[in-house]
């Protein structure tokens, strides 16, 4: 059975940056590919990026690439995502998600969410 | 504008059947890429529904199901019950932006 919990919530201004962690349990992070999803208030899902087991490599939306950065820590078994000159829209809830399947399979856990907001 | 496109909501009795329509394009869902299905409670984190177009994880009753013909995919739910309320979306993998897209999502009401 995995387990993603992931970090408290934040608040940032304009411009700062926010990392967001998730810690596994019951597998270890090699085991597991790590995807980002956030939805925004009164908006749906979105796919932010992960880990491409069979490429061997971490893809991330078009929308965000250069400005999101996601890592691993296998020693503690932690995923982090990093987001960076943040915007008002960018408020949102952040979520780790993995599958246990190959990449094609749908993200079957799900950590709790982060809430992120980002004001003046 | 989601690269898959849902209906807003749908509603339905206590009892009733509904479908949920996902429209996508020869790059996500026209491409033979498979479609997964989320159900998505407020304050709680999504849950998979349905993975590869039409297969349920353990647990999820079989009053849920899914299906796929070419660029549209929907998803049923029968015996509607009012545990049933939530927004649902469906996802995919669209070769054009080399990367996985929801839809808008569907908020289903039991009336």
């Amino acid at each position: 059975q995995v387990e993603l919990v992931q970090s408290g919530a934040e608040v940032k201004k304009p411009g700062a940056s926010v990392k967001v962690s998730c810690k596994v349990s019951g597998y270890t992070l090699t085991e597991l590919p790590m995807h980002w999803v956030r939805q925004a208030p009164g908006k749906g899902l979105e796919w932010m990026g992960g880990f491409h087991a069979e490429e061997g490599e971490t893809i991330y939306a078009q929308k965000f690439q250069g400005r999101v950065t996601m890592t691993e820590d296998t020693s503690t078994d932690t995923a982090y995502m990093e987001l960076s000159s943040l915007r008002s829209e960018d408020t949102a809830v952040y979520y780790c998600a993995t599958k246990g399947g190959d990449f094609w399979s749908g993200f079957d856990s799900w950590g709790q969410g982060t809430l992120v907001t980002v004001s003046s | 504008q989601s690269v898959l496109t849902q209906p807003p909501s749908v509603s339905g009795a206590p009892g009733q059947r509904v479908t949920i329509s996902c429209i996508g394009s020869s790059s996500s869902l026209g491409a033979a890429y498979d479609v997964h299905w989320y159900q998505h409670l407020p304050g709680t984190a999504p849950k998979l529904l349905i993975y590869g177009n039409s297969n349920r994880p353990s647990g999820v009753p079989d009053r849920f199901s899914g299906s796929k013909s070419g660029t549209s995919a929907s998803l049923a739910i029968s015996g509607l019950q009012a545990e049933d309320e939530a927004t649902y979306y469906c996802q995919s993998y669209d070769n054009s932006l080399s990367g996985w897209v929801f839809g808008g999502g569907t908020k289903l009401t039991v009336l």
